[in-house]
């Protein structure tokens, strides 16, 4: 089924670093959402790529979109404590003539003082 | 400011109770969502709604209800029915078009726990 696989499952740096997580899925799609979600609260909406877009940025966040591969990586560049939060990429998937989105499992991303 | 606001934030189940748990938005976004989040989980799906008094089901909705009489609110309702009802719940918004192309917005969640 069509699900996002983000890759890695939990990723640990120091304050300053870059952090790097990837999201792999199988059939075309047209955008592509990623989302953080600190610990104990809501998701929030950090970016949309459309299938005709290849990168795209948002202050300290970078989001590439590799349709060839059905791959996108979400980078985010000098990371701070405050960054630490899972982060999901979700997908669109048309199901019985309905439309929804579907959420991956997430990366864990703990960003050290 | 608008947003989404769920209530309570943690919430007490016992045996064969059934509990509402209360999603209010102030967006004026036509489509709203119920999702599971389980430990270390992705969302799933229970219900969604893109227009008022309307609903569908979504990937996991057996032990769950859901009614939309009006548009910024969208209550759950999980039954007896439901017998591993413990999990966090999430409730977004949408604009109605196109929904699956928009960005989503979440309230806070409710922490479901049985007794």
């Amino acid at each position: 089924s069509q699900q996002g696989e983000e890759d890695p499952q939990a990723l640990s740096i120091q304050e300053g670093e870059n952090a790097t997580m990837n999201c792999s899925y199988k059939t075309s799609i047209n955008n592509l959402q990623w989302y953080r979600q600190n610990s104990g609260r809501g998701l929030v909406h950090l970016i949309l790529i459309r299938s005709n877009e290849r990168e795209k940025h948002s202050g300290r966040l970078r989001v590439t979109l590799d349709t060839s591969k059905k791959s996108s990586s979400l980078l985010i560049t000098a990371s701070r404590a405050a960054d630490t939060a899972s982060y999901f990429c979700a997908l669109p998937l048309n199901q019985g003539g309905s439309e929804k989105l579907v959420f991956g499992k997430g990366t864990k991303l703990t960003v050290n003082p | 400011d608008g947003g989404i606001t769920q209530s309570p934030k943690y919430l007490f189940r016992k045996e064969g109770q059934n509990v509402t748990l209360s999603c209010e938005q102030n967006l004026n976004h036509d489509a709203m969502y119920w999702y599971r989040q389980d430990p270390g989980q992705g969302l799933r799906l229970i219900y969604y709604s893109q227009i008022v008094n309307d609903f569908q089901k979504g990937d996991i909705a057996e032990g769950y209800s859901v009614s939309r009489e009006k548009k910024e609110s969208f209550p759950l309702t999980v039954t007896s029915a439901q017998k591993n009802p413990t999990a966090f719940y999430l409730c977004a918004s949408s604009t109605g078009t196109g929904w699956s192309n928009q960005p989503q917005h979440f309230g806070d969640g409710t922490r479901l726990s049985i007794l």
